[in-house]
């Protein structure tokens, strides 16, 4: 059964203080893994998605690398803004045919100025 | 609209009651998901439309819950005779049609809280 662990589930920073969000996944043939932010009353949203052990994709201060077992999310400088829960999702076999996500349960961020 | 829309954004319902929460989905996406979400938790799927046919329903939690999507675009899901347990976040998603890099990214809503009291 594929499954998603992300760790820590929660985590504060100060203002500019670089950290990373792990998330471990059991999946044989992965085919894809995922990274949503979620702000309080809001739905997921996209940042980024890795096929391969190796890749790594970068977007402003988030950088998020994946390797054969878990995925990393590194975080540089962040400001308060980046506060959010970080969530990870993959697509392995358990998925089917249909592309459904399997989430882990996510990493609250608190940045503090 | 440019992306995901779903209504009512918050729904309270009294025990027992039947709800219909709606989901928009982006145009041209044949894909729709819909997910639940605890308090606290990542989401868990739900059921899954290609177009109109529901492809997928092996996460709905018991015969209460039915979803749809009659033409293939709007899509609703119902539950009947609602319980405290089905409170939640109900986040519907959707996608090009799944399959090849760059076509399996979902695009959420911004859900609906479901309260049952």
């Amino acid at each position: 059964e594929d499954q998603v662990t992300q760790s820590p589930e929660a985590l504060r920073l100060q203002e500019g203080e670089s950290s990373s969000l792990n998330c471990s996944y059991t999946v044989s043939g992965l085919r894809g893994l995922f990274w949503y932010r979620q702000d309080p009353g809001k739905g997921p949203e996209f940042l980024f998605t890795l096929y391969s052990a190796g890749e790594e994709k970068e977007k402003e201060r988030l950088k998020a690398t994946l390797t054969k077992k878990e995925s990393f999310l590194h975080i540089t400088a962040p400001k308060p803004e980046d506060s959010a829960t970080y969530l990870c999702a993959v697509l392995g076999p358990g998925s089917g045919n249909t592309g459904k996500l399997i989430f882990g349960q996510g990493t609250t961020l608190q940045v503090k100025p | 609209g440019a992306g995901v829309s779903q209504s009512p954004r918050y729904k309270v319902a009294k025990r027992g009651q039947d709800v219909a929460l709606r989901c928009d989905p982006i145009s041209g996406h044949v894909s729709l998901f819909w997910y639940q979400q605890a308090l606290g938790q990542g989401p868990e799927f739900l059921t899954y439309f290609q177009n109109e046919a529901q492809l997928d329903k092996s996460g709905l939690p018991s015969d209460r819950f039915f979803a749809e999507r009659p033409e293939g675009s709007v899509s609703t899901l119902k539950i009947q005779r609602t319980q405290q347990e089905d409170s939640a976040v109900y986040l519907c998603a959707s996608s090009f049609l799944f399959g090849g890099e760059g076509k399996n990214i979902q695009y959420f809503g911004a859900g609906t809280r479901l309260s049952v009291l």
